[in-house]
């Protein structure tokens, strides 16, 4: 199975910081890498496919990057509705496997 | 709008069986592969398994801890997908969640996400 690696597990930020959570997967998984934001008791919600597109109606604040055995999310301005965990989470082979998630706090 | 609403969860017994359904509007059904996935309570997200579109076989993958008790089926005549879990443990108590798999190809790789999520039900295994 691949081993997705997250860091930092969590962080204390402030509005408008630029915030970067980074992806390491165990072996090379190409592009395949998305990246999710969940809010307490509510679904996922999809910020990036494929490393680095932006979903459609999703800021463009976020912003993705990498490939191979390592992967950025990259928040550029922190904004209040933006304190949440955020999980990678690989396509490249079954079983698909998720990072442990990083929390973003308000500082 | 697509709308993914899941239902069928509850309170079991260990060795109990139980099956969700993950009814499904506003996209073509059968284009797509659907997906579960669950979040036991403080956790964070595992996948579950697929079913792929019956245009690719409808087969299905799962993921080793369920593999053997729990069949992902699709009904594509009503745009549902069912979870069908036997054997029920403990530690599977968590919230499911059905959603949509969707893809783009770029240099002839496939990539695949998960771009649409159901709101989740609870499934807790306790004796």
């Amino acid at each position: 199975d691949i081993q997705l690696t997250q860091s930092p597990s969590s962080l204390s930020a402030s509005v408008g910081d630029r915030v970067t959570i980074t992806c390491r997967p165990s072996q090379s998984i190409s592009s395949s890498l998305n990246w999710y934001q969940q809010k307490p008791g509510k679904a996922p919600n999809l910020l990036i496919y494929a490393a680095s597109n932006l979903q459609s109606g999703v800021p463009s604040r976020f912003s993705g990057s990498g490939s191979g055995t390592g992967f950025t999310l990259t928040i550029s301005s922190l904004q209040p509705e933006d304190f949440a965990t955020y999980y990678c989470q690989q396509s490249h082979n079954t079983p698909w496997t998720f990072g442990q998630g990083t929390k973003v706090e308000i500082k | 709008e697509v709308q993914l609403v899941e239902s069928g969860g509850g309170l079991v017994k260990p060795g109990q069986s139980l099956k969700l359904s993950c009814t499904t509007s506003g996209f073509n059904f059968g284009d797509y592969a659907m997906s579960w996935f669950r979040q036991a309570p403080g956790k964070g997200l595992e996948w579950v398994g697929f079913i792929r579109s019956t245009a690719l076989g409808g087969t299905t993958e799962y993921a080793a801890s369920v593999k053997g008790r729990f069949t992902i089926s699709r009904d594509d005549s009503r745009s549902i997908a069912h979870l069908q879990m036997n054997s029920l443990k403990t530690d599977d108590s968590a919230v499911y969640y059905c959603s949509r798999v969707g893809g783009i190809s770029m240099i002839i790789i496939q990539y695949y996400y998960v771009d649409y999520w159901g709101h989740g039900t609870l499934v807790t295994v306790s004796s």
